[in-house]
């Protein structure tokens, strides 16, 4: 079966603009996670959403916001850029809501000019 | 809230040597903890997982163990291959909770 999709692979915006990153899960997943992985920092925890409500949510400013769709897949958006959100931006799905197994999607490499 | 620390940030083995990465967690009521291996311009991707009720799992050149009373568990990897190179994550969680995340060990495999 088909892995996570993250569209687009690569983005590249200027500071001050917002973006809208998509996820689509593994077909049956209910679970959405969203990462911000920049080097040396590892993963950063952004939201996690489970059948349209988001359950966490991680020390991100208001900026970042998210939302999961009844077909389950999510799309996070990012307002008011910053050259400091540069980053690979990660989705990951599992099945459940107790967030074993998580599957991670290639990413989206974002960059801010 | 739940802390993980993961050692060592650089890990550089020859080619048919083991790697042993370790994690510690700081939450006792920790109960999974996963692995995930990240290669260049792809996802991580989990590559095995424990529970805190088992203190040994195996896959064929990888295990993992778990010390719930030091609370740290470890990723081994036997019989190293140019193809384990990567950067290693592990990551622990209360199970429904959100997983918490090491900050990444880079394992260089020397020919």
């Amino acid at each position: 079966k088909a892995g996570v999709t993250q569209t687009p692979r690569y983005l590249i915006k200027t500071r001050g603009q917002q973006v809208t990153l998509s996820c689509s899960p593994i077909s049956g997943h209910r679970s959405v996670s969203w990462y911000q992985q920049t080097p040396g920092q590892g993963l950063q925890f952004l939201f996690e959403y489970f059948s349209e409500t988001q359950r966490n949510k991680g020390n991100f400013p208001g900026r970042f916001s998210g939302r999961q769709f009844s077909n389950s897949r999510s799309e996070m958006n990012v307002s008011t850029l910053e050259l400091g959100d540069s980053a690979l931006y990660l989705c990951a799905s599992s099945f459940n809501q107790k967030n074993t197994e998580a599957f991670f999607g290639q990413g989206t490499r974002l960059t801010v000019v | 809230g739940e802390n993980v620390e993961q050692h060592p940030s650089t890990l550089s083995v020859q080619e048919g040597d083991s790697a042993v990465i370790k994690c510690t967690y700081s939450d006792s009521a920790s109960n999974y903890f996963p692995w995930y291996k990240q290669e260049l311009g792809k996802g991580p991707q989990l590559i095995i997982d424990i529970r805190s009720n088992v203190g040994e799992k195996k896959d064929q050149r990888i295990a993992v163990t778990l010390n719930k009373t030091a609370k740290h568990f470890s990723l081994h990897i036997t019989e190293t291959q140019p193809e384990d190179s990567a950067v290693y994550f592990c990551a622990a969680s209360i199970e429904d909770y959100q997983l918490i995340w090491g900050a990444g060990t880079k394992l260089i495999i020397k020919p």
